[in-house]
């Protein structure tokens, strides 16, 4: 079974460009969660999708929006890069949406803004 | 804020020596416990999802229990080895707050042979 893959594993951006990252999730998971490791602190959550909608944000500002698209892989764009930024984003996948399901991360998207 | 903290930071222990971690996290509201590690350059791998007061799980040399009342739970790892060097992460989920796990800073654990 294939896990949950994560491009582009290091991206470079300027202040003020847009990034892209993407995941393809595990086969079978329908729901796509996003987290955020910036320099020196603990897992963030930014975003969950199931079944194609956003459910729940973390306290992120609008800068970071995302999309599940219907073969439920995702993309989380961040706009209006800012040096905070910089940091490795995670995505995670998990059978069920209830919280009891574990969740399998992806090895990440180191983000490098400049 | 709701927190979720561990300790301690870093441990450093010899292979053979038993050794175990604390999480605290907020017991009002609360929905589930996850215990993952992580090692260097690979992603985070899920050890317990734990939901019931007293709740007790195992996985190999690995245990885990659970105090939702008071609000902890503690990880066990017996007979440490070298492979089990990696961060220990605990994250808690709480009710009416779907698909958001609150992480803490994790414990990192080194074994030497």
């Amino acid at each position: 079974e294939a896990g949950v893959t994560q491009s582009p594993t290091h991206l470079i951006k300027t202040r003020g460009q847009q990034a892209t990252l993407r995941c393809s999730p595990i086969s079978g998971h329908t729901s796509v969660y996003w987290y955020q490791q910036a320099l020196g602190l603990g897992l963030q959550f930014l975003l969950w999708y199931d079944e194609g909608e956003e459910r729940n944000r973390g306290n992120f500002p609008p800068r970071f929006s995302g999309r599940q698209f219907p073969n439920y892989s995702s993309e989380l764009n961040v706009n209006a890069l800012e040096l905070e930024d910089s940091a490795l984003y995670l995505c995670a996948s998990s059978l069920s949406r209830d919280g009891n399901s574990p969740l399998h991360f992806g090895n990440g998207t180191r983000l490098t803004v400049t | 804020i709701l927190n979720v903290e561990q300790s301690p930071q870093s441990l450093h222990v010899q292979e053979g020596d038993s050794t175990n971690f604390t999480c605290s996290f907020p017991s009002s509201n609360f929905y589930a416990l996850h215990w993952y590690r992580w090692e260097t350059a690979k992603s985070p791998e899920a050890l317990f999802v734990m939901t019931l007061n007293g709740d007790e799980k195992k996985k190999g040399r690995i245990s885990a229990t659970l105090n939702t009342k008071e609000g902890y739970s503690y990880l066990y790892i017996k007979g440490s080895q070298p492979e089990d060097s990696a961060t220990y992460l605990c994250a808690c989920q709480i009710y009416n707050q779907g698909g958001k796990l609150i992480f803490g800073q994790g414990t990192e654990l080194s074994v030497k042979p």
